[in-house]
């Protein structure tokens, strides 16, 4: 059981880089998340998807990108990092048929520093 | 907006030994889904425990139980019997039925556990 895979675990970038945190989950749901875990703020939503093609904002989108051309990936952009995304990294799914109190279940997380 | 409080930064506890930790939370919502989430060192984010606002039976999962207080906008979570692979942070998180996309989360309370 797979459940939900983030690639890669540690990443170590320099101001203006880009990269592409991964984010894969086999169990076919519909909604997918990205949140950021900071010291003393607990975990804030990124972006979130609610299905293939469809996207939307979360509390704190500004510097990312992300898109979902199929229902089990879900990548997270950063065009051109900054030191204050410099975080740890959870990417999340949920089956809708679970209804409002359905688990949300999260990745290992992806630690990532922007020097 | 909705907020969720965790004013108990640390925590300790005996093995064996009975703690509660604290949540409180801010909504004008009547209806709303709360969890509590630990996030063991390896990282991965782990459900605990969920409630229904409208339920006024307590949550209960072997050894966690939920003290859920409507009126006064609390949620506490109480582990008894402590083990050491309870150690963890444990976070709190509100879902409302109007963005059912959205984890709020608290800033997370670290529970040490002595032998």
């Amino acid at each position: 059981n797979a459940g939900v895979t983030q690639t890669p675990k540690f990443q170590v970038l320099k101001t203006g880089q880009s990269m592409t945190l991964q984010c894969a989950q086999d169990m076919n749901h519909e909604y997918m998340s990205w949140y950021r875990q900071d010291p003393g703020m607990g975990l804030r939503l990124i972006h979130y998807s609610v299905g293939a093609g469809i996207t939307d904002q979360g509390e704190v989108p500004n510097g990312y990108n992300v898109s979902r051309s199929t229902t089990e990936d879900f990548p997270l952009r950063l065009l051109s990092a900054a030191p204050s995304q410099t975080s740890v990294y959870f990417c999340a799914s949920r089956g809708l048929a679970g209804g409002n109190t359905g688990e949300l279940f999260f990745g290992e997380g992806s630690r990532l520093t922007v020097l | 907006a909705q907020t969720v409080t965790q004013s108990q930064p640390e925590m300790s506890v005996q093995e064996a030994e009975t703690v509660t930790l604290s949540c409180t939370y801010d909504t004008s919502e009547s209806d709303y889904y709360l969890f509590w989430y630990k996030q063991p060192p390896s990282r991965q984010m782990i459900l605990v425990i969920r409630q229904e606002a409208y339920k006024q039976q307590n949550a209960t999962e072997n050894r966690f139980s939920v003290n859920f207080q409507k009126a006064a906008k609390s949620f506490s979570l109480k582990i008894s019997d402590s083990q050491l692979g309870d150690a963890a942070m444990y976070f709190c998180a509100y879902r409302s039925p109007y963005n059912t996309d959205k984890l709020i989360f608290g800033t997370g309370t670290r529970l040490q556990v002595f032998p």
